[in-house]
């Protein structure tokens, strides 16, 4: 069974400027997470999808950040702009329901912000 | 923020029993217990979960003591590829939007 795939795995931009990440979760999970993880720290939940409408965005920097899943499988995560303390890694994890004991996760996108 | 307690770091000598301790002293009943490990450079990997009853399986095992203040992951015998950061996480399944909560975790080294 293919795991939750993310691109780009790495990324390098100047602050200010915008990035996109992208996540494929596993066939038929309906529930998919991104979650930021700062060097040192757990990961921290950005957003929640059930299909392709939002659970839980509370925790997202509306300001700047946006996500979707318009067609319920494939998600993007946008940056714009970008700030130094945006540096992170991006993990996209997916579960197949908001119930479900095990999510699984990708290997994440490195984005350092210069 | 998470509802859990970990020391941030442990060691342990391969082939040894590597016991890794949380503290969950404000669980709800309907709340379980739930461990994932994090290999460097890769995402976190569920390990094991339970209610109150300990659990076992191929990876590892839950100790929940009675109270269900607290619990214990116990990785049998530890080997260099058990180097990674245990998270102990409670989590309620009967409502929706339950995200996993992520604290910082306990850094357990395995060493030859």
């Amino acid at each position: 069974e293919a795991g939750v795939a993310q691109s780009p795995r790495y990324k390098i931009i100047e602050k200010r400027q915008s990035v996109a990440f992208w996540c494929n979760p596993i066939s038929g999970h309906a529930t998919l997470y991104w979650y930021q993880q700062i060097l040192g720290q757990g990961p921290k939940l950005l957003i929640q999808f059930q299909n392709n409408g939002v659970v839980d965005d509370s925790q997202l920097p509306k300001d700047r950040f946006s996500a979707e899943r318009l067609k319920g499988v494939d998600s993007t995560l946008k940056i714009q702009p970008a700030k130094l303390e945006d540096s992170a890694v991006y993990l996209c994890a997916s579960s197949l329901s908001q119930a479900s004991t095990e999510a699984f996760f990708g290997q994440g996108t490195r984005l350092t912000v210069v | 923020d998470a509802k859990t307690t970990q020391p941030p770091s442990m060691d342990c000598a391969e082939g040894r029993a590597a016991n890794l301790p949380c503290n969950h002293s404000t669980i709800s009943g309907n709340e379980y217990v739930y461990w994932y490990r994090q290999i460097h450079s890769q995402g976190p990997q569920y390990i094991i979960h339970g209610l109150k009853n300990n659990e076992t399986n191929e990876m590892a095992s839950l100790i929940i003591t009675e109270d269900r203040k607290s619990s214990t992951l116990i990785l049998p015998h530890a080997t260099l590829r058990d180097t990674a950061v245990y998270y102990c996480i409670v989590r309620s399944t009967n409502q929706a939007g339950t995200a996993l909560i992520f604290g910082k975790g306990t850094t357990l080294s395995v060493s030859s």
